[in-house]
């Protein structure tokens, strides 16, 4: 069975830091894996997807992430934080289920930036 | 701009009433989905269609009724809900609901729900 840990229910930075967000998954097959963002009263927003090919996968807003098969992991990162990153962030992995694909969600991790 | 439609945003009922909620979606996909989101909850899934049809339930209570009139358009009725369905309710759609495919979501707005 698939599932994704997210390391950290709330992480806090400064403006201009870098934003360093942890997810761990388990899978028995080769994982397809997404990183999500919510901001307050609103839907999720799919910032990027890892699908087998480059390792390092870009997304939008700056934000990219690092399949590591070696660490299980696929941490999302950015260089420079700005106040309107500060939202919930959550980490996916694809799972099948009777034939038919849908994504299994990490507990999300609230990220706020300070000025 | 979401791609994904949802009506209303904010519901307000009573455990006698009946409502529905509306999604819409005009990307040609082909799959629909719904999602039940507590505060500070992941989003956690109750339905799969794919191709129209109910290809997952995820032992949802029978107060929650979908329907998958078209390929674009979805439906979830509520009957009888208790206070404890209050939620935010997310409807998503994928390129392809089958095994083909990465299957990435594109959700909507989502429909606050407040169950009175």
């Amino acid at each position: 069975a698939q599932s994704v840990t997210q390391l950290g229910s709330h992480v806090s930075v400064s403006e201009g830091a870098l934003v360093l967000l942890r997810c761990n998954y388990s899978s028995s097959v080769p994982p397809y894996l997404f990183w999500y963002v919510q901001y307050p009263n609103q839907g999720l927003q799919l910032l990027l997807k890892y699908t087998s090919a480059a390792t390092l996968v870009k997304g939008i807003n700056g934000f990219e992430a690092e399949f590591k098969k070696s660490e299980t992991s696929f941490h999302l990162t950015k260089p420079s934080a700005h106040m309107s990153d500060a939202a919930e962030y959550f980490c996916a992995v694809r799972a099948i289920s009777g034939g038919y694909n849908k994504l299994i969600f990490g507990a999300g991790t609230r990220l706020a930036v300070h000025p | 701009d979401t791609e994904v439609t949802q009506t209303p945003k904010h519901l307000v009922m009573g455990m006698t009433n009946k409502k529905s909620l509306k999604c819409e979606q005009h990307m040609g996909h082909r799959a629909m989905y719904w999602y039940k989101q507590k505060a500070k909850k992941p989003p956690e899934l109750m339905f799969v269609y794919s191709y129209e049809k109910l290809s997952i339930n995820e032992s949802v209570p029978s107060r929650f009724s979908p329907e998958c009139p078209n390929s674009s358009l979805l439906n979830l009725h509520l009957h009888a809900l208790q206070p404890e369905d209050s939620a935010l309710y997310l409807c998503a759609s994928s390129p392809t609901g089958n095994l083909g495919g990465a299957g990435e979501l594109f959700f909507g707005e989502g429909s606050r729900l407040t169950v009175l």
